[in-house]
């Protein structure tokens, strides 16, 4: 049963281009959460999926910044014309729902802005 | 006020110690708790779960939680350096189902 998969570990991007962050959840999770997390910094909560559902997009930026979960495929978090400020590790959680909460995190993927 | 909040550390322990982590929560909603360890330039990883009120252990760790007071910890006993890292509380809200973490506290643990 695989963990939670999220592709690429690594991305470099130029400012102004587009960074497209995959998470794949465990097998049967329908619930995503995707978080940034600054060297140093805690995890701070971008936004909360489930399956076709935006649920609670609260901490992303409304600007440049969009995240999906579609009915089959991977959830993708998409950042256009991406700043240096963009730099950060990127991390999904899923959970199966109802009553466990149980959230497990990917790899995370690794953001760089040159 | 944070939603969630941990004592801020770091915490330097020598080997073999207690090492004691603490969190509070401010949504009285929150149904479920959750340790994780994260190492650095690694992902947190899941170390324990916790519902109801009392403790709960699982090998050298024990949660601890106290709904009336909005309070959560964790122990660490018989501390190896393997437990060096940095330990965050999460707290899952029934109300918005988010799930808030603390900053998280720094653990090194001395040979």
């Amino acid at each position: 049963n695989a963990g939670v998969m999220q592709n690429p570990r690594h991305l470099v991007r130029r400012r102004g281009q587009e960074a497209r962050l995959r998470c794949s959840p465990m097998k049967g999770h329908s619930h995503v959460y995707w978080y940034r997390q600054l060297p140093e910094e805690g995890l701070k909560f971008m936004v909360y999926l489930q399956k076709e559902n935006i649920i609670d997009e609260s901490g992303m930026p409304k600007e440049r910044f969009s995240a999906e979960f579609p009915k089959e495929g991977p959830s993708i978090l998409r950042i256009q014309q991406v700043v240096r400020g963009d730099s950060a590790a990127y991390f999904c959680a899923s959970y199966l729902g109802q009553t466990d909460t149980e959230a497990f995190f990917g790899q995370g993927t690794r953001l760089t802005v040159v | 006020q944070k939603e969630v909040e941990q004592n801020s550390g770091p915490l330097s322990v020598p080997e073999g110690a207690i090492a004691s982590l603490n969190c509070t929560y401010s949504d009285r909603g929150s149904q479920s708790f959750f340790w994780y360890r994260q190492y650095s330039g690694k992902s947190p990883e899941l170390i324990m779960s916790i519902y109801s009120n009392g403790d709960k252990e699982d090998g050298r760790f024990t949660a601890q939680l106290n709904k009336a007071s909005q309070y959560v910890s964790l122990l660490i006993r018989d501390s190896q350096p393997s437990d060096s890292a940095t330990y965050l509380c999460a707290v899952h809200s029934s109300n918005d189902y988010k799930l808030s973490f603390g900053a998280g506290t720094t653990v090194t643990v001395r040979a």
